[in-house]
Parts: C-alpha cells; structure tokens; sequence
C-alpha cells in the first residue's frame, strides 16, 4: 500500500530564505507526483506535475525534483516571501490507470517578514 | 475563465438527510474527482470518473452516490448512511485520467 511522508509537519524561516520541503513515498511504481499548495479554508492550487520520467520541474522559484528509485521528492522555494505562507501537499498518482493521487499529510510553511 | 466551481461553500446537515454537492468545470476535463478532507488524516478519494456516464469507486465510498450524466459535472450526495460526513470537501478534474488535477474551491459540510 502507498504511502506518502512528509517532513517536516511545519517551518517558519525568515523572508528572503531558500527552504526545500521534503517528500517521501514507499512505492515506487509511481506515474507521476504533483506539488500543491493550499491556503487555510480554500481549495488545493496546483504548483507543479513531474512524469515518472522526468527528474525536476520548474516554475518561477519553485523546484521540484523526483528520484523515484530512493521514493523522494522535494519541493525547493528560492528566496521566501511572506506570500509564500501556506500549506504545501505532495501527492503521488499509482501505477493503475484510475488518476487516483495518495497525499501526504502536508508541510505547514510559515515565512516571516 | 476557466476552472472548477463548487457549491454551496458552506452547508449544514441535520440527521438523516441526503444532501448534494454540486461541482462544475468548464475545462473540457474528461475526469473528475471527489476528495474528502480532515484534521489529520490528509485527503482520501471518494469517487472518480474518467469519462461520461461512468464512474468508480474510491478508497471510502461508502454512504456516498455520485453521477455523470454531463461532461462538466459530477454531483457528490453524502446519504444518511454516511456515519461521519463532517468534512471538507473537495472536487478536481484532469484532462484525461493521468494528467494534472485541477481543485476547486471546496465544500464544507457540517452535521448539525
């Protein structure tokens, strides 16, 4: 059974810090992984996708990076804004063709000014 | 403007009633998706549809029904069968099953 691991629970860093938040997954048979970003009470926006065969996705600050075979990600957010301040999930799609993403509990991001 | 629209953004069930939520996207998805979500157990998949007039069932389908009788839209009723259905409530959609979810803006639904 899929599992997704995210550490750590929750980080505050000052503004202008680069942080990198971490995912793991226990099955690697994955087909793809997405990165969101959810904001207290509101639905999920989506930050980036990586194809199982792709190893990183950009957009603006945002990194994310994929090693399937050690079951990792990461979430790389160059110099931090207090906009930033958020909930960020991580979410893996299996290997059956169902669409079906397993979450990880998600990391709670806090930028200060 | 395109995306996904759900409603009501707050609702209230007494026991034993049936209520329906309502999602909607203009995105030309094929699949779409209902999530529940809470406190400490992150999101769970509910049911899913990756094309018209068909659907499945997810990890906690139980005292749950849904629909797909139009491409845009994928009704979620939480039945009385439903022990707990206080949560957060969430619907997606993909442009075809192993693409890019996209979520709309939530449904919390309280048990008075």
């Amino acid at each position: 059974k899929q599992e997704v691991t995210q550490i750590p629970a929750a980080l505050s860093v000052p503004e202008g810090e680069n942080l990198v938040l971490n995912c793991s997954f226990t099955d690697s048979a994955i087909y793809n992984l997405q990165w969101f970003r959810q904001d207290p009470g509101k639905g999920l926006t989506s930050l980036l996708l990586i194809q199982s065969s792709q190893r990183e996705q950009t957009s603006g600050r945002l990194n994310a990076s994929l090693d399937k075979s050690s079951g990792r990600s990461t979430l790389y957010i160059a110099a931090s804004q207090p906009g930033d301040s958020a909930t960020y999930l991580c979410a893996v799609s299996g290997s059956s063709n169902t669409g079906k993403l397993i979450f990880g509990q998600g990391t709670t991001l806090q930028v200060k000014p | 403007d395109g995306g996904i629209t759900q409603s009501p953004k707050y609702l209230f069930r007494k026991e034993g009633q049936n209520v329906t939520l309502s999602c909607e996207q203009n995105l030309n998805h094929d699949a779409m998706y209902w999530y529940r979500q809470d406190p400490g157990q992150g999101l769970r998949l509910i049911y899913y549809s990756q094309i018209v007039n068909d659907f499945q069932k997810g990890d906690i389908a139980e005292g749950y029904s849904v629909s797909r009788e139009k491409k845009e839209s994928f009704p979620l009723t939480v039945t009385s069968a439903q022990k707990n259905p206080t949560a957060f409530y969430l619907c997606a959609s993909s442009l075809r099953w192993d693409g890019e979810q996209f979520f709309g803006p939530g449904t919390r639904l309280t048990v008075l």
